[in-house]
């Protein structure tokens, strides 16, 4: 079953806006990634976090892997139109596979 | 150029056929993925193969047949398709660097069962 709790589901933000998402879990996983799906196409990774405490940037996009091993954030800031789309934390589990979160779906109002 | 492509795009079938989905990349990767997204966008891994070897494969129906014919292509079968396999189907592959791994999803193909 789905092992990740990611929220908010949806999010409608201005154009200019600093916005935050998170992804909890009970279990402790050791790699924590974040992609973002665009409409008609597949995930692209934006960030991958490996390290309990992290804080990685990817231009406007920085997440953090919680110190608990058991949570992360993504954080936009300044959004533009283009960061439409959806959302997506995972987790690379014991046996490697990956487990995603619900998404979020971020709609921009310009 | 075009690290992971799947075709069709776009598939649309009667309930009961038998379809194919392909997919190739040309990125060297060892390891390729199928990975099912429903209606409400949840991506599911189905299966995984590392050159040419299943070493993945979740709870999914025999009708679901994976072949990696060599290490740049994985396809997908679905014999007697069901309405409830209409979904959007990713490929993906990875590489494994300094003990990391990224994987790259293709575009996607959209299947339709009616």
């Amino acid at each position: 079953g789905q092992q990740l709790n990611q929220s908010p589901q949806s999010m409608f933000i201005q154009e200019g806006e600093d916005v935050s998402m998170n992804c909890t879990s009970s279990s402790i996983f050791n790699t924590w990634l974040w992609y973002k799906q665009d409409p008609g196409e597949g995930p692209v990774l934006l960030i991958a976090l490996y390290k309990a405490g992290e804080l990685t940037s990817n231009g406007r996009l920085t997440a953090q892997f919680g110190i608990t091993r058991k949570d992360s954030f993504l954080n936009i800031s300044a959004s533009i139109p283009s960061d439409v789309g959806i959302y997506f934390c995972a987790v690379r589990r014991n046996d490697y596979k990956l487990s995603f979160g619900a998404g979020t779906t971020v709609t921009v109002r310009a | 150029d075009t690290a992971v492509s799947q075709t069709p795009k776009y598939l649309v079938t009667q309930m009961g056929n038998d379809k194919s989905i392909k997919c190739e990349q040309n990125l060297g990767h060892d390891t390729m993925y199928w990975y099912k997204q429903d209606s409400k966008k949840f991506l599911k891994i189905m299966f995984s193969y590392n050159n040419k070897e299943l070493i993945i494969n979740e709870t999914v129906p025999n009708r679901f047949s994976p072949k990696s014919p060599d290490k740049a292509h994985l396809n997908l079968h679905i014999n007697s398709l069901e309405l409830g396999d209409s979904a959007v189907y990713f490929c993906a592959s990875s590489h494994y660097i300094a003990g990391k791994e990224t994987q790259y999803f293709g575009p996607g193909t959209r299947l339709l069962v009616l």
